[in-house]
């Protein structure tokens, strides 16, 4: 998979603020994926994107995949002391093992 | 849902041994894996891309004649460290998915500490 650069690193909310965590490409992606790592978990898959201009949600979470697909966001909204964990995003190469790779991740702390 | 067992949880063992570590598709058959190591609080590294019936994929700067990979059968890769030492501590995570688009499906991890 390509390199995607994943901002912030760390984010703190209060419970009940948005959180965004943003991924960035400097060339065109195939696909993005999210993951969210649970503290002392394993990733666990959230969403693929795969189309320009492309918006999913689930329940508070909405996932955007860019008009030129360099960049994605995963944006939560009143967060919860449940979404506390890291969350990843990663780009699966075109190649024919398919290997993902993943950004720096951004590691969410929910204050009650 | 497809299910990745990873086999043991932690280990800790003495510098200078080896350490073999399991991952199993449990209701599926893949005929890729892959092995990342993580340390804490940072991101997934990939390590190696395991190819059933062939030699495994590193990934630059990934020795691979200290991390073994085997991928014995379409259900059953292993990682085995050899020659263990202090700085090989970290998580492995092994991973596999159903096909090539579908997503990736993690193991729970091993814990590896190095004494």
């Amino acid at each position: 998979g390509q390199q995607v650069m994943q901002i912030p690193q760390y984010q703190h909310v209060q419970e009940g603020e948005d959180f965004t965590t943003y991924c960035n490409s400097s060339t065109t992606l195939s696909n993005i994926q999210w993951y969210k790592q649970r503290p002392g978990g394993h990733p666990v898959f959230l969403i693929q994107l795969v189309k320009s201009g492309e918006v999913k949600k689930q329940k508070r979470l909405t996932f955007q995949f860019g008009e030129a697909k360099k960049n994605s966001s995963l944006h939560i909204t009143a967060t919860q002391t449940t979404d506390v964990g890291t969350y990843f995003c990663g780009n699966a190469g075109g190649t024919s093992y398919g290997k993902l790779t993943f950004g720096q991740g951004t590691i969410l702390t929910v204050h009650p | 849902g497809a299910v990745v067992s990873q086999h043991p949880s932690w280990v800790i063992c003495k510098s200078g041994t080896s350490v073999k570590i399991e991952c199993r598709s449990l209701d599926f058959q893949a005929t890729t894996m892959f092995w990342y190591r993580q340390f804490p609080k940072q991101s997934l590294m990939l390590m190696a891309t395991s190819n059933e019936g062939s030699k495994a994929t590193y990934e630059q700067g990934v020795e691979k004649d200290k991390f073994l990979i085997n991928h014995a059968s379409l259900t059953l890769s292993t990682l085995t460290v050899t020659s263990a030492h202090p700085e090989d501590s970290s998580f492995y995570i092994c991973s596999a998915r159903v096909g090539l688009n579908s997503p990736l499906h993690f193991g729970n991890g091993t814990r590896l500490t190095v004494t």
